[in-house]
């Protein structure tokens, strides 16, 4: 079947610093790959997006790489603000519905 | 920009009592969704809706839940009786065709009580 996993949160880090969040996924044949962020109090956000393997989304300085021999699509940021502290979901649709992984909260400290 | 709105913003209910959750989605599309996010855990899917007709649904949506499309600008969700374990953020979202971007709405928070 279809599903993702990503890391546990929260994640702390402090301003400037990178962020890396990891994303697998299972899926049967070739999904489009997204970033959903949520801010607080917020609904759901697309960040970011891939259709195909290898491709790379990237949005606000944040970007992620559609591996398919890895089945991975990790986000990634250089340089992290305090405004980017919000839950991300990594998530994948085979074909119409969205699968989503559980979030990572990330905090971001000044 | 066009975007989905949602209605109310939180609606507390008691147990057993219906509720009827709406949505309006974007104007030019032409597929709905709910999805429901309990609190602390992650967004789960719920029901597409097509040509007026359910495409696909979850183990979650029994027959507690229906989708309807009243006219030619909403789209609800009815949950006839209420369990505590409805209590949820309730995202409605639409996409202008099959497998294209979901738009999502910021959610009715429902509380059962």
């Amino acid at each position: 079947g279809n599903s993702v996993t990503q890391m546990e949160g929260p994640v702390t880090l402090s301003e400037e610093a990178f962020l890396t969040i990891n994303c697998t996924y299972t899926a049967t044949g070739y999904p489009s790959l997204f970033w959903y962020v949520q801010y607080p109090g917020e609904g759901l956000q697309l960040l970011l997006k891939a259709t195909k393997a290898d491709d790379k989304g990237s949005n606000k300085g944040f970007e992620a790489t559609y591996r398919k021999e890895t089945t991975s699509f990790h986000l990634e940021k250089g340089s992290v603000q305090v405004s980017d502290s919000a839950v991300y979901f990594c998530a994948l649709t085979p074909r119409d519905k969205i699968i989503f992984g559980k979030g990572t909260r990330l905090h971001i400290l000044p | 920009e066009p975007e989905v709105t949602q209605t109310p913003s939180h609606q507390v209910t008691q147990m057993g009592q219906e509720v009827i959750l709406r949505c309006v989605p974007i104007s030019n599309h032409l597929y709905f969704y709910w999805y429901r996010q309990i609190l602390g855990q992650k967004v789960e899917f719920l029901v597409s809706f097509y040509n007026n007709e359910i495409s696909e649904k979850s183990e979650i949506f029994d027959d507690q839940f229906s989708v309807e499309r009243p006219d030619g600008s909403n789209f609800t969700l009815k949950i006839r009786s209420t369990k505590l374990e409805d209590s949820a953020m309730y995202f409605c979202a639409s996409s202008e065709a099959r497998g294209h971007e979901q738009y999502f709405g910021p959610g009715t928070r429902l509380t059962v009580t």
